[in-house]
């Protein structure tokens, strides 16, 4: 089975600051990896995913990710943010061969501040 | 195109009350979720349905019980409701191993 591991819980920035959110993996097979957004009182909406080729996963947003095998690691990252960018952030990983095992870390709130 | 959408957008039940929330996809996806959300546990899988015609429990489904009416529709009952089952219900809609499409949620308090 998989597990999601976020470091993070919270991670304040200031506008324009670049920023990195953690996320990190375990699986004993192929994975595919997601990041979602989820703005306040709204359903999570994908940012970018993983599901094979290039490991440098751009998304919508300015944001992109890696992929790191050898760490099992997915960590996201923007360049400058924006206060609009202040959301919650979940990275969700599945099964390759069998995708219901889907499972989501426990979220990372990033709060830009102006 | 409306997505993934779900009824009620919010409910307030008494604690032994039953209701069922509704869930309906128009992208025409075989496999549909149910999940639920609590402040610092992200999202946790109540049922899932890989198919029309098949569901298999996640990991917290005690206390609920779906129905996959058909491919677009698949509902969630609660038969008796609990104070530990006020949370925010997410429905969601995949094709196998591809990204999941969420629809607004729905925020149950039960008293």
């Amino acid at each position: 089975a998989q597990s999601v591991t976020q470091l993070d819980s919270q991670v304040p920035v200031f506008e324009e600051a670049p920023v990195e959110l953690r996320c990190n993996y375990s699986s004993s097979v192929s994975v595919y990896l997601f990041w979602y957004v989820q703005y306040p009182n709204q359903g999570l909406q994908l940012l970018l995913k993983y599901l094979s080729g290039s490991t440098l996963v751009k998304g919508i947003n300015g944001f992109e990710a890696e992929f790191n095998k050898s760490q099992t690691s997915f960590h996201l990252r923007k360049p400058s943010v924006h206060i609009s960018d202040t959301a919650e952030y979940f990275c969700a990983v599945s099964d390759a061969d069998y995708g219901q095992n889907f499972v989501f870390g426990p979220g990372t709130r990033l709060s830009v501040l102006p | 195109n409306a997505g993934v959408t779900q009824t009620p957008k919010f409910q307030v039940l008494k604690t032994g009350q039953s209701m069922t929330l509704q869930c309906a996809q128009d992208m025409n996806h075989n496999s549909m979720y149910w999940y639920r959300q609590d402040p610092g546990m992200g999202l946790r899988l109540i049922y899932y349905s890989a198919s029309e015609g098949t569901t298999d429990k996640g990991e917290v489904p005690n206390g609920y019980n779906v129905s996959r009416l058909n491919k677009r529709e698949f509902s969630l009952r609660l038969e008796s409701a609990a104070p530990s089952q006020t949370s925010v219900y997410f429905c969601a809609s995949s094709e196998l191993n591809d990204e999941q499409y969420f629809g607004p949620g729905t925020r149950l308090t039960v008293t």
